[in-house]
């Protein structure tokens, strides 16, 4: 059976601390992993990650894969507000179906 | 630029009735999918449609029907709501069905009472 699992499942920093969560998958027909971020309504597009070891990296964020031991981790530095949010790892198999992760709620306070 | 818009946003209905929701994208993708969110579980699958007179089950495809007569039309059917069917369900398409091209709307929540 497909799994995703994140971890922490909850997460309360303060503002312009660190975060790592963290994403580990069993998925047959890996095709990429991607991360979402959600705040109250529709998840919007992070990420994609196909190969390993290559670093993606937007502003603040940034993301690895590692496609031997099956984990992706996502990095946000220098947190905000506003990057609190629930984040989604989800992985992309064959047949175009996303497989989800339960995803972290990240809270960042003043 | 509508995007995709799904209907109602919000629905209270009762055990047994059939409820709908409704979905609509005006971008043309081939790609369309229902999902449905609950704690605990991030997203799930529940029926994809590849194109349009095309459709294939999900994770969690029990209880619903789906058709696509249209290809900028995806309605979801609860044939007879349960209490464990309250969830907030999100419509997506996409053109390539890759990950990264994913687009989801803004999400139905439904409470079945």
């Amino acid at each position: 059976e497909d799994k995703v699992v994140q971890s922490p499942l909850s997460l309360v920093v303060h503002e312009g601390d660190t975060v790592t969560l963290n994403c580990s998958y069993e998925v047959t027909n890996f095709r990429s992993l991607l991360w979402y971020k959600q705040e109250k309504k529709a998840p919007t597009f992070l990420f994609m990650l196909t190969s390993s070891g290559i670093e993606k990296k937007s502003g603040r964020l940034s993301s690895i894969l590692d496609k031997k031991e099956l984990f992706s981790i996502l990095n946000i530095t220098a947190t905000q507000t506003g990057d609190s949010a629930i984040y989604l790892c989800a992985v992309l198999k064959g047949a175009q179906k996303l497989v989800f992760g339960q995803g972290t709620r990240l809270t960042i306070n003043p | 630029d509508a995007g995709i818009t799904q209907s109602p946003r919000y629905k209270i209905t009762e055990t047994g009735r059939q409820v709908t929701l409704m979905c609509h994208q005006t971008w043309s993708h081939s790609y369309m999918f229902w999902y449905r969110q609950d704690l605990g579980h991030g997203l799930r699958l529940i029926y994809y449609s590849a194109a349009a007179d095309i459709t294939d089950k999900g994770e969690v495809p029990d209880g619903y029907v789906v058709s696509r007569s249209k290809t900028e039309n995806f309605p979801l059917t609860l044939e007879s709501a349960t209490r464990s069917q309250t969830s907030v369900y999100f419509c997506a398409s996409s053109e390539s069905g890759t990950g990264n091209t994913i687009y989801f709307g803004e999400g139905s929540w439904l409470t079945v009472v």
